[in-house]
């Protein structure tokens, strides 16, 4: 069946560094992929997409690398700040806009 | 500033009781789908409906969940017994799909805590 992994361990990283975070999928090859932010107590909220014929993708601080061939996303935070802390999700169209996501990992920003 | 609504925010309810939670979508987006999350299993599909008719609701339990959109406007997510292990923040999400139409993008309401005793 189709499984998403993403770090189940937080990550702790200080103000200004780059924070990167890691999708791994197996038994699919989605359309397009995306990566939203969960704060406690709130529903994710979208952040970026990137297509299956796209290898980067890019918005302010924020960057998405896409390897169809590794099965692999990565997600990259730049210039890292306190409020970047939040959960991060990596989700998968596996058809017909049927979505299903990874368990999310922590990412919490020192100051 | 459209978004989507979910009621009721948080239910305690006891063991066999009947819980309904509601979600109303965003105006016309045709996908809305529904989410479990917990700790444990992170967050799951559990249906997801298009126009209004149910596609896929492999990952909900049929003997005692149920997911109807009785109106564009409405859907809604029924457990009859409920039982403890449903303890989970239950999320509404709506998109919009069609040719040329579908950004990929999802828009979540606030969620559902419901806690089983």
């Amino acid at each position: 069946s189709q499984k998403i992994e993403q770090n189940s361990e937080a990550l702790n990283i200080q103000e200004g560094k780059t924070a990167t975070l890691t999708c791994n999928y197996t038994n699919y090859s989605p359309a397009y992929l995306q990566w939203y932010r969960q704060d406690p107590g709130r529903g994710p909220v979208f952040l970026l997409l990137i297509r299956e014929n796209e290898k980067e993708k890019r918005k302010e601080r924020l960057k998405v690398t896409f390897d169809t061939t590794l099965k692999q996303s990565l997600f990259h935070i730049t210039a890292s700040q306190p409020a970047d802390s939040a959960t991060y999700l990596c989700a998968l169209d596996t058809g017909g806009f049927k979505t299903i996501f990874g368990a999310g990992t922590r990412l919490f920003v020192k100051a | 500033d459209a978004r989507v609504t979910q009621t009721p925010r948080h239910k305690v309810t006891e063991m066999g009781q009947e819980v309904t939670m509601r979600c109303q979508p965003i105006l016309g987006h045709n996908t809305v789908f529904w989410y479990r999350q917990t700790m444990m299993q992170g967050l799951e599909l559990l249906a997801y409906f298009r126009n209004r008719a149910p596609l896929d609701d492999s990952g909900m339990p049929k003997d005692r969940f149920s997911a109807e959109m009785p109106d564009a406007t409405l859907a809604t997510l029924k457990i009859q017994p409920s039982e403890p292990r449903d303890s989970a923040v239950y999320f509404c999400a709506s998109g919009l799909e069609g040719s040329g139409k579908n950004t990929g993008e999802l828009f979540f309401g606030e969620g559902s805590r419901l806690t089983v005793l």
